[in-house]
């Protein structure tokens, strides 16, 4: 069974410019998230799909960010216009179990960013 | 909300050592620890996890201990080996949703 897929996994971009971030979940996985890891630091909660729906977008840093999940296949997180800060690795996550019991996460690879 | 503190941020032991890993939380009702495993360019793997329901979990040579009083629980590595050499992340949960994760801990396993 593949896992959690993203694409690309580097990416450099000038500043002012636009990136597309995609996820492929785990086939079945109604829960999808998106977390980033920023110079080193903790793994920072981004946001909470289930299936096409925004569970949770409490993380999402501000408006030059954009998540989609059409469908509640893949999803995408656009970032426009970018900036030196978004600089990091972009990690998507996927989940079977929804609930009271947090099921496990399965991570993929995750995007590097590198804004320049 | 929820934050997470780990320590140490680096580590090392000697191979056939053992390597300790801490980590406190502040929200009282979060009830669901995991530790994740992520090797240099992989991506981060469940290792282990713990429910606020069990003191202590055991896994060959991996355990976790928490203290929920205290608020803190910790990762036990014993006979270490240099595959057990990547960054290890602790993380607290209180709901399906979200999990706050720490700051990483880079052990290095000396061979």
């Amino acid at each position: 069974e593949a896992g959690v897929t993203q694409f690309p996994s580097h990416s450099v971009i000038e500043k002012g410019q636009t990136v597309t971030l995609r996820c492929d979940p785990i086939s079945g996985h109604d829960n999808l998230y998106w977390y980033r890891r920023v110079m080193g630091k903790e793994i920072k909660f981004l946001l909470h799909f289930v299936k096409e729906s925004k569970q949770d977008e409490s993380g999402m840093p501000n408006n030059r960010f954009l998540a989609e999940r059409t469908g509640g296949t893949y999803s995408t997180l656009k970032v426009q216009p970018a900036e030196l800060e978004d600089s990091g690795v972009y990690f998507c996550a996927s989940s079977l179990r929804t609930g009271g019991n947090t099921g496990e996460l399965f991570f993929g690879e995750g995007s590097r960013l590198t804004v320049l | 909300g929820e934050n997470v503190e780990q320590h140490p941020s680096t580590l090392s032991v000697q191979e056939g050592d053992s390597a300790v890993i801490k980590c406190t939380y502040s929200d009282s009702a979060s009830n669901y620890f995991p530790w994740y495993k992520q090797e240099l360019g992989k991506r981060p793997q469940l290792i282990i996890d713990i429910r606020s329901n069990v003191g202590e979990k055991k896994d060959q040579r991996i355990a976790v201990t928490l203290n929920k009083t205290a608020k803190h629980f910790s990762l036990h590595i014993t006979e270490t080996q240099p595959e057990d050499s990547a960054v290890y992340f602790c993380a607290a949960s209180k709901s399906a949703r979200q999990l706050t994760f720490g700051s990483g801990t880079q052990l290095t396993v000396l061979p």
